[in-house]
């Protein structure tokens, strides 16, 4: 079956720090790689997809690129504010079998100290 | 504005009750999702529909219960048999299309008296 895993957390970082969340997959087909996050509170928010090999993914400074030979996903970060403080959540989308179930990976919480 | 309306925020469950969290969605989406979400364990899906009228067990559906009687509409029922319902719950929603991006609500915390 698809699977998803994440480095544990929690991950604690100073202000303007690079932040790298490692992520990696299992998947039976051709899936496409999210990342979510969760704010404290809240649900999830898309924070950024790629839908093929190869293809980077990135919003609010943050970044992904989808590498099918190492099965990877990290989320990279050039510097880190407070206000990135929150909950990462890598997932997957296979669209084999005809249903696209959604894996979520069990969460990297990220804290950023000033 | 559109997007995905859980209530209540808190909830709280007495022994050998059922309870019933509300979800709502303008969104005009298709699919919609409830998700359980504790420490350390991420998400795990508990009932998706893809349709009106139309539902489907997931991973751990046991002890819930849920209605599809409108394309906004898609309560979770935590039932008794549900012996440990102590959890944040998530529901989400989706369009049709090639690639599953879910939009989720605000969640619902529910905890046993």
């Amino acid at each position: 079956g698809n699977s998803v895993t994440q480095m544990e957390g929690p991950v604690t970082l100073s202000e303007e720090a690079f932040l790298t969340i490692n992520c990696t997959y299992t998947a039976t087909g051709y899936p496409s790689l999210f990342w979510y996050v969760q704010y404290p509170g809240e649900g999830l928010q898309l924070l950024l997809k790629a839908t093929k090999a190869d293809d980077k993914g990135s919003n609010k400074g943050f970044e992904a690129t989808y590498r099918k030979e190492t099965t990877s996903f990290h989320l990279e970060k050039g510097s880190v504010q407070v206000s990135d403080s929150a909950v990462y959540f890598c997932a997957l989308s296979d669209p084999a079998g005809g249903y696209q179930k959604v894996t979520f990976g069990t969460g990297t919480k990220l804290q950023v100290i000033p | 504005d559109g997007g995905i309306t859980q209530s209540p925020k808190y909830l709280f469950r007495k022994e050998g009750q059922n309870v019933t969290l509300s979800c709502e969605q303008n969104l005009n989406h298709d699919a919609m999702y409830w998700y359980r979400q504790d420490p350390g364990q991420g998400l795990r899906l508990i009932y998706y529909s893809q349709i009106v009228n139309d539902f489907q067990k997931g991973d751990i559906a046991e002890g819930y219960s849920v209605s599809r009687e409108k394309k906004e509409s898609f309560p979770l029922t935590v039932t008794s048999a549900q012996k440990n319902p102590t959890a944040f719950y998530l529901c989400a929603s989706s369009p049709t299309g090639s690639v599953n991006i879910q939009y989720f609500g605000a969640g619902t915390r529910l905890s046993v008296l």
